[in-house]
């Protein structure tokens, strides 16, 4: 079945620094992904869908030069969640649509913790 | 926001078949309705979906009512490993050429499976 991986699983960084989360689709291309970012004990948000070959569409309130997403080939999709302050310590998860788009794959997530 | 409402949480016996209720009222005639769990600290794992006719796979049985406005997820004999939050998702369905469509996530309910 389709597989999304998503690297690195947990991260911790200093605040200021900037990190970046891969989401790859293993066996099929995924021209649509999408970026959610989930609170302890909270449901997933929806943070922005990433397009391949053209910008992302950030959903409102999600600072779109904070959290930098490229999507440069069918297969590969990344965040990267510039100078990092420990409030954008989340759980970040991707998610990718596959075949004829009537189901959608989900990484297994990115704990980051911004220290 | 989400177009669903599932009871925020629900217990199960073991070896019991586990039956999620979720209303979606104001469901439109081209909108499937999608089931995913999220066992703790990872990515959501499909279920099922289905847009009018019951559906049937090796996880799970999925019973959308005649009017369309309400469906039940059954899991046939629930096991400790079925803990997790469920989610009940509406989504619009995809026509060739047509924009991207994400899945918007409630609440959802969080199954408890006991011994």
């Amino acid at each position: 079945g389709a597989v999304v991986s998503q690297h690195p699983s947990r991260v911790i960084c200093k605040s200021g620094t900037s990190v970046k989360i891969e989401c790859r689709s293993l066996d099929f291309q995924a021209t649509t992904m999408f970026w959610y970012r989930q609170f302890p004990k909270k449901s997933l948000m929806l943070m922005a869908t990433s397009n391949e070959g053209s910008k992302a569409t950030y959903e409102q309130g999600v600072e779109k030069d904070k959290f930098l997403i490229n999507h440069a080939s069918l297969t590969l999709s990344t965040l990267t969640v510039t100078s990092a302050h420990p409030e954008d310590s989340s759980f970040y998860i991707c998610s990718a649509r596959t075949g004829t788009g009537k189901s959608y794959t989900f990484g297994s997530g990115t704990r980051l913790t911004v220290v | 926001d989400a177009k669903t409402t599932q009871p925020p949480s629900m217990d199960c016996a073991e070896g019991r078949a586990a039956n999620l209720p979720c209303n979606h009222s104001t469901i439109s005639g081209n909108e499937y309705v999608y089931w995913y769990r999220q066992i703790h600290s990872q990515g959501p794992q499909y279920i099922i979906h289905g847009l009018k006719n019951n559906e049937t796979n090796e996880m799970a049985s999925l019973i959308i009512t005649e009017d369309r406005k309400s469906s039940t997820l059954i899991l046939p004999h629930a096991t400790l490993r079925d803990t997790a939050v469920y989610y009940c998702i509406v989504r619009e369905q995809l026509y060739s050429g047509a924009g991207s469509y994400q899945l918007t996530f409630g609440k959802g309910t969080k199954l408890s499976v006991i011994p």
